[in-house]
């Protein structure tokens, strides 16, 4: 079955500490997103890696960097976490080219920051 | 930019149709999606639809997609209350690989007994 695994279900975490999300995909993927989901806003896109050691900045970077050491992992991190960062954040997969893109979604991460 | 939007809620009785809908303005989208999240849980894909298609069928399920009018539809016939989820709408660019995909809002289905 594929998988992709956030190691954190939810968090709390104090204003002005340091924050790492982590993601293992099980798929080889090549492609690895981080977005952030927030009522009536839906999911916006925070980076994403199409390779290792690659990144991209996607809508709403700022406050955020992100770490691909390797294929399988994709790690998020709040370098200050403030409190406008409580959200839900949600680590995807896909292989590109060929199929139809589907994007594989892991549980989800619920940082609350206070 | 690109964007998609969606209505934020839909209310229907158990056994009704559902009708979700959903506008895109990117022109150049070669695939567009809808993805299910079951409270607690992350997305999952339920169905897809090419561009150069007018409509799915899958079970219950059907898309339309209108592309002159850049509006996409999912339709859930016989609604059952195990089908309350958010419903999100997702469209792929035609940016080769790097297979980002832009949501929409979410759409809260609620399916009353």
């Amino acid at each position: 079955d594929v998988k992709v695994t956030q190691s954190s279900r939810y968090l709390v975490k104090r204003t002005g500490e340091k924050v790492f999300l982590e993601c293992v995909q099980d798929m080889d993927h090549e492609n690895m997103f981080w977005y952030r989901q927030d009522p009536g806003l839906g999911l916006r896109l925070i980076y994403f890696s199409y390779d290792v050691k690659m990144k991209e900045k996607g809508d709403i970077p700022e406050g955020y960097s992100v770490s691909r050491e390797k294929k399988e992992r994709f790690s998020l991190i709040l370098e200050s976490a403030s409190t406008n960062q409580t959200s839900m954040y949600l680590c995807a997969s896909s292989s590109p080219g060929g199929g139809n893109g589907e994007l594989f979604f892991g549980e989800g991460s619920r940082l609350t920051v206070l | 930019g690109e964007d998609v939007e969606q209505s934020l809620f839909l209310s229907v009785r158990e056994g009704d149709s559902s009708v979700i809908n959903c506008t895109y303005t990117d022109s150049s989208s070669t695939y567009l999606y809808w993805y299910k999240q079951e409270p607690g849980a992350g997305l999952q894909l339920l169905t897809y639809i090419f561009s150069n298609m007018d409509m799915k069928q899958d079970q219950r399920l059907t898309v339309l997609l209108n592309k002159k009018d850049k509006h996409l539809s999912l339709r859930i016939a016989d609604t059952q209350t195990g089908d309350s989820a958010i419903y999100f709408c997702a469209e792929r660019g035609d940016e080769s690989n790097t297979g980002k995909l832009i949501f929409g809002q979410g759409t809260t289905l609620q399916v009353k007994p």
